[in-house]
């Protein structure tokens, strides 16, 4: 099975700007969450997808969004960049075999660089 | 407040010898514990988890144990190699968390030849 992807791999914004990053889950995975890591913060959790319907979000501003499509690919969209958004952004799908507790497999991240 | 902690950010191990990697953690309702290696620019890949219904797992030269009591765990990995020079995170979740692993900061691993 292809692994999780994630695309663009790299990023380089202003200020200001807003961005999308993409994410495909694994095939016959229907839940998909994001992460933010940054040296300082390490992982934290942004939100999680499962049928089209966001059933968790972290503590992070509004402006971070996302959305799940039928298909269970997801995007992640940032709005008014600022510098302290540099991060590296990773996608994680899981197979939901249990409510709550599943394994998360993780794709290789997008590397978001805000000027 | 941290909940998941990893109180070594590096360790070094000789080759053939073995890497014990500690994490502690605060939240009672943690129900599932998993370990993840990550290599420089890649995202973290899964290694072994554990359910809090069992205090040890194995998987091949990976052996996570858990003591709920002392709320720690630790991965062994017998015997190190080279490639195994990394850093690993702990990461936890509740039930009904939907989706949200909380991890630890990380312990950078360094199997020396």
């Amino acid at each position: 099975k292809a692994g999780v992807t994630q695309t663009p791999r790299y990023l380089i914004k202003t200020r200001g700007q807003q961005v999308t990053l993409s994410c495909s889950p694994i095939s016959g995975h229907r839940s998909v969450s994001w992460y933010q890591q940054t040296p300082g913060q390490g992982l934290q959790f942004l939100f999680e997808y499962f049928s089209e319907t966001q059933r968790n979000k972290g503590n992070f501003p509004g402006r971070f969004s996302g959305r799940q499509f039928s298909n269970s690919r997801s995007e992640m969209n940032v709005s008014t960049l600022e510098l302290g958004d540099s991060a590296l952004y990773l996608c994680a799908s899981s197979p939901v075999k249990r409510a709550g507790v599943d394994t998360q497999y993780f794709g290789p991240g997008t590397r978001l660089t805000v000027l | 407040d941290q909940q998941v902690k990893q109180n070594s950010p590096s360790l070094s191990v000789q080759e053939g010898r073995i890497s014990i990697l500690n994490c502690d953690y605060t939240n009672s309702m943690f129900d599932y514990f998993l370990w993840y290696k990550k290599y420089p620019a890649e995202g973290p890949t899964f290694l072994i988890s554990i359910s809090s219904i069992k205090d040890k797992n194995e998987d091949g030269r990976f052996t996570v144990f858990l003591n709920k009591s002392a709320k720690h765990l630790s991965l062994h990995i017998v015997p190190s190699q080279p490639g195994d020079s990394a850093v690993y995170f702990c990461a936890a979740s509740a039930s009904g968390s939907q989706g949200n692993l909380i991890f630890g900061k990380g312990t950078k691993l360094s199997v020396k030849p």
